[in-house]
């Protein structure tokens, strides 16, 4: 079954504490991407990769490292989490810009 | 800065009633206009596409209006079903690759 997985589903950490959300994609698409959800915000892009060992930033990066050393994998990287990163948090991956962005089902991140 | 910018925030409509929601930009470089669903507890799914050479496009229920000069854009959903029930979000990209999405809409179906 063509899918993306994100792991964990759910995760709460303290401040400070550096954790992983890792995002994995068997459809062999070049294009992958994070976002996170907040309420009246929507979703916002936090980094994109093209291809591997290219990644760029989207919309909201600061505070968030992203890797593409292989292709079907993208982990999202938060060196030291503040409250403020609190959110619902999605990967992507899709063949091309213009054909659809298949989501993974989300990770809810809660840093207290 | 909001990049698109999405009406309303929430919605309810009658079963079999008609759905609208809108989205407006201002980059005239996006030149893909995807709108995705989403189900509570899921990731968002497409639903329909439209380019900005193409006034309509309509599949099944679901129709998008494409107007270029006012830069909007807007979901029609004929016949709505309780099933439709979900939040959707207009999107938008260009050639760079970045994807700006809006502020979502929750659509409630009453029986």
């Amino acid at each position: 079954e063509a899918q993306v997985t994100q792991n964990p589903r759910y995760l709460i950490t303290v401040t400070g504490k550096k954790l992983t959300v890792t995002c994995s994609q068997n459809m062999n698409h070049e294009y992958m991407s994070w976002y996170r959800q907040d309420p009246g915000l929507g979703l916002r892009q936090i980094y994109y990769s093209m291809n591997v060992e290219v990644t760029d930033k989207g919309d909201v990066p600061e505070g968030y490292k992203v890797s593409r050393k292989e292709k079907r994998n993208f982990p999202l990287i938060l060196e030291s989490p503040s409250p403020n990163q609190t959110s619902l948090y999605f990967c992507a991956s899709t063949k091309t810009r213009s054909s659809p962005l298949h989501f993974g089902n989300g990770t809810r991140l809660t840093v207290t | 800065q909001q990049q698109v910018k999405q009406s309303p925030q929430s919605l309810i409509v009658q079963k079999g009633g008609i759905s609208i929601i809108n989205c407006a930009y201002e980059n005239t470089a996006f030149d893909y206009f995807p709108w995705y669903q989403q189900f509570p507890g899921k990731g968002p799914a497409l639903l329909i596409a439209i380019r900005p050479d193409v006034s309509e496009k309509k599949e099944g229920r679901f129709t998008i209006s494409f107007n270029k000069s006012a830069k909007q854009f807007s979901l029609h959903i004929m016949d709505s079903q309780p099933g439709d029930s979900a939040t959707y979000f207009c999107a938008a990209t260009t050639t760079g690759n970045q994807f700006y999405f809006g502020t979502g809409t929750s659509l409630t179906v009453i029986p």
